[in-house]
């Protein structure tokens, strides 16, 4: 069975720590994704990267960065976490190739900023 | 800016209905469009997916409607039940990449 692996479900971390959020998948896809899910605003695409230490912004990459020194491992990091990054994070592994591919996601890490 | 745009937000129907989510898109150059499904606590997992040189998927219960003309496309649940009770995403791909854009959701209620 595919395998989307977040390291926490639930994280509570205080204004302007540093925080790391990270992802392994077994499937031995090239892309990997970072979103945060909010109410009202669906999923937002934070970074992805399409191969190891390679990376994109997405839409919202303010705040964020990112790393990918093994294909399998993806981490998001917020550099000095802020209360508007309280969300639910999902990340997600896909298959590079053309045409559509599925994207398998995690079950998410609720951060929550105090 | 929203590059697909989902309607309803929220959606309530009877055991036996067919709820239909709306989306729409203005960029051409999406060539994949999935949609994916949520239950409360899990993420997202792929449902069901159209490319735009096809008017109509179904698979099950679940059906793809696409317009290319309009820019639109709609998932049709027929004879629902209470277990489709979940939040729904329609998603566009931009073709050459494997960013995948994805509207605002429909939290789908089925009552019994």
């Amino acid at each position: 069975d595919v395998k989307v692996t977040q390291s926490s479900r639930y994280l509570v971390k205080r204004t302007g720590e540093k925080v790391f959020l990270e992802c392994v998948q077994d499937m031995d896809h090239e892309n990997m994704f970072w979103y945060r899910q909010d109410p009202g605003l669906g999923l937002r695409l934070i970074y992805f990267s399409y191969d190891v230490k390679m990376k994109e912004k997405g839409d919202i990459p303010e705040g964020y960065s990112v790393s990918r020194e093994k294909k399998e491992r993806f981490s998001l990091i917020l550099e000095s976490a802020s209360t508007n990054q309280t969300s639910m994070y999902l990340c997600a592994s896909s298959l590079s190739g053309t045409g559509g591919t599925e994207a398998f996601f995690g079950q998410g890490t609720r951060l929550t900023v105090v | 800016q929203q590059q697909v745009k989902q309607s309803p937000q929220s959606l309530i129907v009877q055991k036996g209905g067919i709820p239909i989510i709306n989306c729409a898109y203005e960029n051409t150059a999406f060539d994949y469009f999935p949609w994916y499904q949520q239950f409360p606590g899990k993420g997202p997992a792929l449902l069901i997916a159209i490319r735009p040189d096809v008017s109509e998927k179904k698979e099950g219960r679940f059906t793809i409607s696409f317009n290319k003309s309009a820019k639109q496309f709609s998932l049709h649940i027929m004879d629902s039940q209470p277990g489709d009770s979940a939040t729904y995403f329609c998603a566009a791909r931009l073709g050459g990449y494997q960013k995948v854009t994805f509207g605002i959701g429909t939290k789908l209620q089925v009552i019994p």
